[in-house]
């Protein structure tokens, strides 16, 4: 079964740092890039950035790159998103997204199940 | 704020048609494709209709897709209640480095 499985619901206080995983299964890791994008409570979506899991290369949004840091670990084939220097506005559901391989404008056809992030002192 | 613009409910009654419209600019829609996603909440988004118009293999063909100028719309044909959730439209922006864009998402309603 073709499936993202992401880790699990976290709190953490401001200026923290997350890190949230994704886990393929179902088809070659290495054949694909994982987007990451984000919910917050009552907003649209908002993507973050794209890593490629064949090359490792990223194209992060403008809104995160001092903060936003994507890694692949192809011992383990999973996909990591980490964000730094959390502020309240950072409370949201994270998801990942199976996408291109060599470019971010490639359709994301499978979806995680979302990881909730609350970030509260 | 999203940067695709949909209505924010749509609803029909079983059989019906319902159309929703996702809204862009030249930038996004108006150079690149529009995809559509079903999100039911607590739940993983499921691709409906991606470039346009292709459905991937298991979605029905009660779903289809188009696109004019800076506007994607995704129909539903002959609705059933299962399609009671919420659509959500997505492009890829070339403005910047290039970056996805989504729409805020409409809530269809089966009647």
């Amino acid at each position: 079964q073709v499936q993202l499985v992401q880790s699990g619901a976290e709190v953490k206080k401001p200026g923290a740092s997350l890190k949230v995983s994704c886990k393929p299964s179902g088809f070659t890791f290495t054949s694909y890039g994982f987007n990451w994008v984000r919910q917050a409570p009552g907003r649209g979506l908002e993507w973050m950035g794209w890593i490629s899991a064949f090359n490792n290369n990223t194209n992060y949004a403008q809104e995160f790159h001092e903060r936003l840091t994507m890694t692949t670990d192809r011992a383990t084939n999973t996909a990591y998103m980490e964000l730094r220097s959390l502020r309240f506005d950072d409370t949201a559901v994270y998801y990942c997204a199976r996408g291109g391989a060599i470019l971010p404008r490639d359709v994301s056809d499978i979806w995680g199940q979302g990881t909730l992030v609350t970030v509260s002192s | 704020q999203s940067l695709l613009t949909q209505p924010p409910s749509a609803s029909g009654t079983p059989g019906q048609r319902v159309t929703i419209s996702c809204s862009g600019t030249a930038s996004n829609i108006g150079s690149n494709t529009v995809n559509w996603y079903r999100h039911l909440p607590g739940a993983a988004p499921k691709l409906l209709i991606y470039n346009n118009d292709k459905r991937p293999s298991g979605v029905p063909d009660r779903f289809s897709g188009s696109k004019s100028g800076t506007s994607g719309s995704l129909t539903i044909s002959g609705l059933q209640s299962e399609d009671e959730s919420d659509y959500f439209c997505a492009a890829w922006d070339d403005s910047r480095t290039g970056f996805w864009v989504f729409g805020g998402g409409t809530k269809v309603t089966v009647l």
